[in-house]
């Protein structure tokens, strides 16, 4: 069975701009999750979507949004880059609410 | 959910056995405790979860005492490629954490040859 993938691996990107991240689940897992990863702040909780509905959020902006399509891949979205949003944006799926996360390499984004 | 407290480093030697407590005094009736592994620059990497006693598998051991506000988590004989952070989390899998994983610092795993 075919791991979580996520594209791009790699990003740079200019304060200002928006990107988009996206995120293929293991086959049959129905929930994806996002996370933010810095050196300050420690892995955090985005959001996690679930049969195309967000089910949960974190504490972040406006400005970091998502979505999650019939086949359970998702996107998220980061409009108006600042210097402070790069980091490596982890995504994860499992196959309903469960603790047993399957998480995927990573995007790691930079803005400059 | 109950807030962990776990050593921020430790150090090994290869073929050693390592012991990572996780102290979680304000744990809910309903909480499990989850165990994740991670190297650098990669998604974190499930390694064991349990609720109370003792719980195996392949790749570690896990140890809650009958009051569950500790666990340990127990790796056999490690070597190089063990060096990592270990992350305990302890939650429930109610509607109002669904997907979410409360990470804190974590170990940091430093295995010497």
């Amino acid at each position: 069975k075919a791991g979580v993938t996520q594209t791009p691996r790699y990003l740079i990107k200019t304060r200002g701009q928006q990107v988009t991240l996206s995120c293929s689940p293991i086959s049959g897992h129905r929930s994806v999750s996002w996370y933010q990863q810095t050196p300050g702040q420690g892995l955090q909780f985005l959001f996690e979507y679930f049969s195309e509905t967000q089910r949960n959020k974190g504490n972040f902006p406006g400005r970091f949004s998502g979505r999650q399509f019939s086949n359970s891949r998702s996107e998220m979205n980061v409009s108006t880059l600042e210097l402070g949003d790069s980091a490596l944006y982890l995504c994860a799926s499992s196959y309903d609410n469960s603790y047993e996360q399957y998480f995927g390499p990573g995007t790691r984004l930079t803005v400059t | 959910l109950a807030k962990t407290t776990q050593p921020i480093s430790m150090d090994s030697y290869e073929g050693q056995e390592v012991n990572i407590t996780c102290s979680h005094n304000n744990i809910a009736t309903n909480d499990y405790i989850t165990w994740y592994q991670q190297f650098p620059s990669q998604g974190p990497r499930f390694i064991i979860q349990g609720y109370k006693t003792k719980v195996t598998n392949e790749v570690a051991s896990l140890f809650i005492p009958a009051d569950r506000k500790s666990s340990t988590l127990s790796l056999p004989r490690v070597s190089l490629s063990d060096t990592a952070v270990y992350y305990c989390l302890v939650g429930d899998h109610g509607s109002s954490n669904t997907g979410k994983l409360i990470f804190g610092q974590g170990t940091t795993l430093q295995v010497k040859p």
